[in-house]
């Protein structure tokens, strides 16, 4: 049974600090790993989508990495800004259907 | 905005009772897939519709059900309600030409408190 696990639950940052957001997975037969923010009460936006063959995606000041071998994948978020502020969730997509999600990382960059 | 909109954003029921929510997705898109996402958790697949079939489900019982309609928007019901029903609920849509490699787009959510 595949699990997702994000590490750490709770993160608070200044302004400014380069932070590294941690998830792994037990199952490496995936077809891709995805990173979503969260703000409160609300959907879910999608950051970086990885295939499965990719080792890693950017975006702006976002860097996800995959490891499929190792079951690991980091969302490196660069120079924090306090409207980085949300939760961030990882989900795999081990078949054609369903995502399963972590129950993600709460960051918060203070002023 | 991902052009997905869900209605209606907040529900109070009682348990016991029935409830349906609603979905819109993103237009160009043929699937929807329905999530429940309990406070502090990550969200938890319920079942996907792809062209008014349902095309997967996750480990949630029958009473909860769904339909999707020729213009690809789509319901979720859940009938007697139970307390632990309440949640956020989320519905995403998607095209399936992507095929696994493509974006799901959310909507905002109906928060449903059962008392």
């Amino acid at each position: 049974k595949q699990e997702v696990t994000q590490i750490p639950a709770a993160l608070s940052v200044p302004e400014g600090e380069n932070l590294v957001l941690n998830c792994s997975f037990t199952d490496s037969a995936i077809y891709n790993l995805q990173w979503f923010r969260q703000d409160p009460g609300k959907g879910l936006t999608s950051l970086l989508l990885i295939q499965s063959s990719q080792r890693e995606q950017t975006s702006g000041r976002l860097n996800a990495s995959l490891d499929k071998s190792s079951g690991r994948s980091t969302l490196y978020i660069a120079a924090s800004q306090p409207g980085d502020s949300a939760t961030y969730l990882c989900a795999v997509l081990p078949n054609t259907d369903k995502l399963i999600f972590g129950t993600g990382t709460r960051l918060q960059v203070f002023p | 905005e991902t052009g997905v909109t869900q209605s209606p954003t907040h529900l109070i029921k009682t348990r016991g009772q029935q409830v349906t929510l609603r979905c819109s997705s993103q237009s160009g898109h043929n699937t929807v897939s329905w999530y429940q996402q309990a406070l502090g958790q990550g969200p938890q697949f319920i079942f996907q519709y792809y062209r008014e079939e349902e095309n997967g489900r996750g480990n949630f019982p029958p009473r909860f059900s769904g339909l999707q309609f020729p213009n690809y928007s789509s319901e979720l019901n859940v009938n007697a309600l139970e307390l632990d029903d309440s949640a956020l609920y989320l519905c995403a849509s998607s095209t399936r030409q992507g095929g696994t490699n493509e974006k799901l787009f959310f909507g905002s959510g109906t928060q449903l408190s059962v008392l």
